[in-house]
């Protein structure tokens, strides 16, 4: 059974720092293309960042380029987002999801941060 | 970036309803077109890829169809369990990009 346990959030001042951890297990790993996701309290779902099996190729949202960095460590079966010179506008659920023929076919529980003075 | 619109934002209907969502988008792709299921607090579940292909376990009162740049779920009798916020989600190309999402009320 796939599943994917998002950890890392937490409540962080404007301008701050936090990492996002997703373990992996279920599935090998290093064969699939992960992507974050996330979600502003109340909203829709906002896709963030992309990242190939083998970490060679990456995208990201504009909201997020230049402050948000996604790697992967296929050895130790984790996705991370690196995130900083978070905002207001940052807060909500971050969720890992598996991507399979192209789609988020498998989603975390999500990791909820929050950035607030 | 490929923008989609969903309509209607919230729907209320009962339970045996047929229901029907549609998604728009502002560009024409070829069939890379999901459908996923949200309840409150919990993770969205995948439902639909490929415009109509059912995802496993997944009842087969869901379906989905559609082209170009209208696509449809629908449900053929609503189940007390279909009580959620659904979203389409284009991956032609990335970005990545949802719909706003349908709540599905209790009339």
């Amino acid at each position: 059974e796939v599943q994917l346990v998002e950890s890392g959030g937490g409540l962080v001042q404007p301008g701050g720092s936090l990492r996002l951890s997703c373990a992996a297990s279920g599935f090998t790993f290093s064969s699939y293309e992960m992507n974050w996701v996330r979600q502003a309290p109340g909203k829709g779902l906002e896709w963030v960042s992309y990242i190939s099996s083998s970490g060679s190729t990456i995208y990201y949202a504009d909201s997020v380029k230049g402050r948000f960095t996604i790697s992967r460590d296929n050895a130790k079966n984790s996705l991370y987002l690196q995130m900083n010179r978070l905002r207001a506008e940052d807060t909500a659920v971050y969720y890992c999801a598996k991507t399979r023929t192209g789609t988020t076919s498998h989603w975390g529980q999500g990791t909820l941060v929050t950035v607030s003075s | 970036d490929i923008q989609m619109t969903q309509s209607p934002s919230t729907l209320s209907a009962s339970v045996g309803d047929r229901v029907t969502i549609t998604c728009r988008a502002s560009q024409s792709f070829n069939s890379w077109l999901a459908w996923f299921q949200q309840k409150p607090g919990k993770a969205p579940k995948l439902l639909i890829y490929k415009v109509s292909s059912l995802e496993s376990g997944v009842p087969s009162r869901f379906s989905g169809s559609g082209s170009v740049t209208e696509f449809t779920l629908t449900i053929s009798s609503l189940q007390p369990d279909d009580f959620a916020t659904y979203y389409c989600q284009q991956y032609n190309t990335y970005p990545l990009t949802f719909g706003g999402g349908t709540k599905v009320e209790i009339k």
